[in-house]
């Protein structure tokens, strides 16, 4: 079974706080996503990254921040936590273009 | 970029009734279609996905129809039962492959 394994379930941060969200899978797979899901709004794509070193912003990078230094690892980072980002924070993998994403367990981060 | 719109929001249905949910896209050059289920407090699985060279497809209960031209997409549930309860998400994948847009999401409701 692939998995995809988020470090943390539950955040909370303060204001101005910069925070780490990790993500990691097992499967060797090339292309890794972080999402964002809000409700009534689906989940909305931050970043992707397609190669180690390589990453694309999504729909909504504005705050955010990634990194990729190795294939099986895939950051997200909130540079100065505000409010507007409390949310569910969704990481994902995908072995190839046009394939089946494998999604983490999710982080709820709130911002205080 | 695409965009992907889904309908209905919310879906209530009786056990044993069909549950259909609609999808619309604009990128017409997007050739991959999938569909998650996200239940309570879980992350989104795949549960179908069709490429734009299949008109229709089937697992089990589950069926999804593609139509290029209209560029639309929709699953179809048929005998619904309890467990089918759960956020349903469309998604298409834009041309390059790596970038997957979802849509909003409709929450299903199966009553016993």
């Amino acid at each position: 079974d692939v998995k995809v394994t988020q470090s943390s379930r539950y955040l909370v941060k303060r204001t101005g706080e910069k925070v780490f969200l990790e993500c990691v899978q097992d499967m060797d797979h090339e292309n890794m996503f972080w999402y964002r899901q809000d409700p009534g709004l689906g989940l909305r794509l931050i970043y992707f990254s397609y190669d180690v070193k390589m990453k694309e912003k999504g729909d909504i990078p504005e705050g955010y921040s990634v990194s990729r230094e190795k294939k099986e690892r895939f950051s997200l980072i909130l540079e100065s936590a505000s409010t507007n980002q409390t949310s569910m924070y969704l990481c994902a993998s995908s072995f190839l273009e046009n394939t089946e994403a494998f999604f983490g367990q999710g982080t709820r981060l709130t911002v205080v | 970029g695409e965009n992907v719109e889904q309908h209905p929001s919310t879906l209530s249905v009786q056990e044993g009734d069909s549950a259909v949910i609609k999808c619309t896209y604009s990128d017409s050059a997007s050739n991959y279609f999938p569909w998650y289920k996200q239940e309570l407090g879980k992350r989104p699985q795949l549960i179908i996905d069709i490429r734009s060279n299949v008109g229709e497809k089937k697992d089990q209960r589950i069926a999804v129809t593609l139509n290029k031209t209209a560029k639309h997409f929709s699953l179809h549930i048929t005998e619904t039962q309890p467990e089918d309860s759960a956020v349903y998400f469309c998604a298409a994948e834009e041309t390059g492959g790596f970038k997957t847009i979802f849509g909003a999401g409709t929450r299903l409701f199966v009553k016993a």
